[in-house]
């Protein structure tokens, strides 16, 4: 049972532009949203982060969404930079003692071509 | 920031040996470590959960005695894969927690078993 769920495998972007990945979750206790990038063979670096009392935060390029009566964020890059392509993972977790888990989607690979 | 060192990046090892997997927290201590694993085009998939001086608590289908995590101390936390096969080829990944500390993921492993 897919948690997490990152619909679209792929997205390909003009540099310049935005772009919009999205994430769905089913769990109504997740509180906490996360989004990390992910270049090929290393380990995956925070971006972003949203609680579930929020529903907009903002850091520099990269704005995260939360609509949770949707189940649904987004992370929104704007403009969208050549050195952005990589893999986007959403990952949630419920709570933020020591020991959460964070459950991550499959993973959204973005492509900003110059 | 926080900066998680694992090692080695890449191993190939032969079915039927052992093979170790460090990762270290270099600049804070981590309460709290956690290993991944995941396959070509699928999310993350935590194996388990592990606190210092304690004993790692493993997910739903991960065999303890084949995947031994050990956190003995603040700063490093190790995977041995045993007797590995094939099928456990895979990208492995730590991350960690600390006081004051979100998650700070390693660079991976590539395991190889031939």
């Amino acid at each position: 049972d897919q948690q997490v769920k990152q619909n679209s495998p792929s997205l390909s972007v003009q540099e310049g532009r935005i772009s919009i990945l999205n994430c769905d979750y089913t769990n109504s206790m997740f509180d906490y949203f996360l989004w990390y990038k992910k270049y090929p063979a290393e380990g995956p670096t925070f971006l972003i982060s949203i609680s579930s009392i929020k529903d907009k935060n903002e850091d520099g390029r990269f704005t995260v969404f939360l609509n949770k009566s949707a189940k649904h964020l987004s992370l929104h890059i704007v403009p969208s930079q050549p050195g952005d392509s990589a893999v986007y993972f959403c990952a949630a977790s419920v709570g933020g003692g020591s020991n959460y888990k964070l459950t991550f989607g499959k993973g959204t690979l973005l492509t900003v071509n110059p | 920031g926080a900066v998680v060192s694992q090692h080695p990046s890449r191993v190939i090892c032969k079915s039927g040996t052992s093979v170790k997997i460090e990762c270290r927290s270099l600049d804070f201590q981590a309460t709290t470590m956690f290993w991944y694993r995941q396959f070509p085009k699928k999310s993350l998939m935590l194996m388990a959960t592990s606190n210092e001086g304690s004993k790692a608590t493993y997910e739903q289908g991960v065999e303890k005695d084949k995947f031994l995590i050990n956190h003995a101390s603040l700063t490093l936390s190790t995977l041995t894969v045993t007797s590995a096969h094939p099928e456990d080829s895979s990208f492995y990944i730590c991350s960690a927690r600390g006081q004051g500390f979100g998650y700070t993921f390693g660079s991976g492993t590539r395991l190889t078993v031939v």
